[in-house]
């Protein structure tokens, strides 16, 4: 069974330029999960997706946004980037919803902001 | 308020040296408490959990931890480090989101 995919694995982008990142979760996975990994502020928590429906949102600007499609690919949004959105984000994937359920993490889409 | 706290923030071992990485938590209910393993420019592998139940889990790759809630911890133990196992840990409570600690790096010498 294929793993969590995200793409792109690396972008480069400019301060004030917007940029979308996908992930694939496992087949069968109804559940994915956004974080952000920084030297500074370690793994953070930017929100859930179930069933298209964002279920839980963690403490990020509303720059950041995602979404769900029906096939349960998921994708996030940052909007007027910054320096500090540079960033290793990471995405998981879990058959049902995150707290009871193991998630399994794709390798992550390293982001620069120049 | 939820957390988890890893106070060792880098451990180096000899290679056969047993090791044990230590986890702290807060959190008000009976939590669901993960280990995850990342390697350089790798997302986190799942090493094992704690849901319910008995409280020494084993995992992958020879780990294992003890749930002690007297003590509200989830430490780590290995009886004998490889050097491949270098790499950073984080402890993580499951609640409606995955909390991390703020992991811990682990140096092997051989």
């Amino acid at each position: 069974k294929a793993g969590v995919t995200q793409t792109p694995r690396y972008l480069i982008k400019t301060r004030g330029q917007q940029v979308t990142l996908s992930c694939s979760p496992i087949s069968g996975h109804r559940s994915v999960s956004w974080y952000q990994q920084t030297p500074g502020q370690g793994l953070q928590f930017l929100f859930e997706y179930f069933s298209e429906t964002q279920r839980n949102k963690g403490n990020f600007p509303g720059r950041f946004s995602g979404r769900q499609f029906s096939n349960s690919r998921s994708e996030m949004n940052v909007s007027t980037l910054e320096l500090g959105d540079s960033a290793l984000y990471l995405c998981a994937s879990s058959l049902g919803l995150v707290s009871y359920n193991e998630q399994f993490f794709g390798p992550g889409t390293r982001l620069t902001v120049l | 308020a939820q957390s988890v706290t890893q106070p060792d923030i880098h451990i180096t071992v000899s290679e056969g040296a047993s090791l044990e990485l230590r986890c702290n938590y807060s959190y008000g209910a009976t939590p669901y408490l993960f280990w995850y393993v990342q390697s350089p420019g790798q997302g986190l592998q799942l090493l094992l959990k704690y849901f319910s139940g008995d409280t020494l889990v084993q995992g992958i790759k020879g780990f294992e931890a003890e749930f002690k809630r007297s003590q509200s911890s989830f430490n780590l133990r290995k009886p004998s480090v490889h050097w491949s196992d270098a790499a950073e840990y984080f402890c993580a409570v499951g609640t409606d989101k995955l909390i991390f600690g703020t992991g811990t790096r682990l140096q092997v010498f051989p």
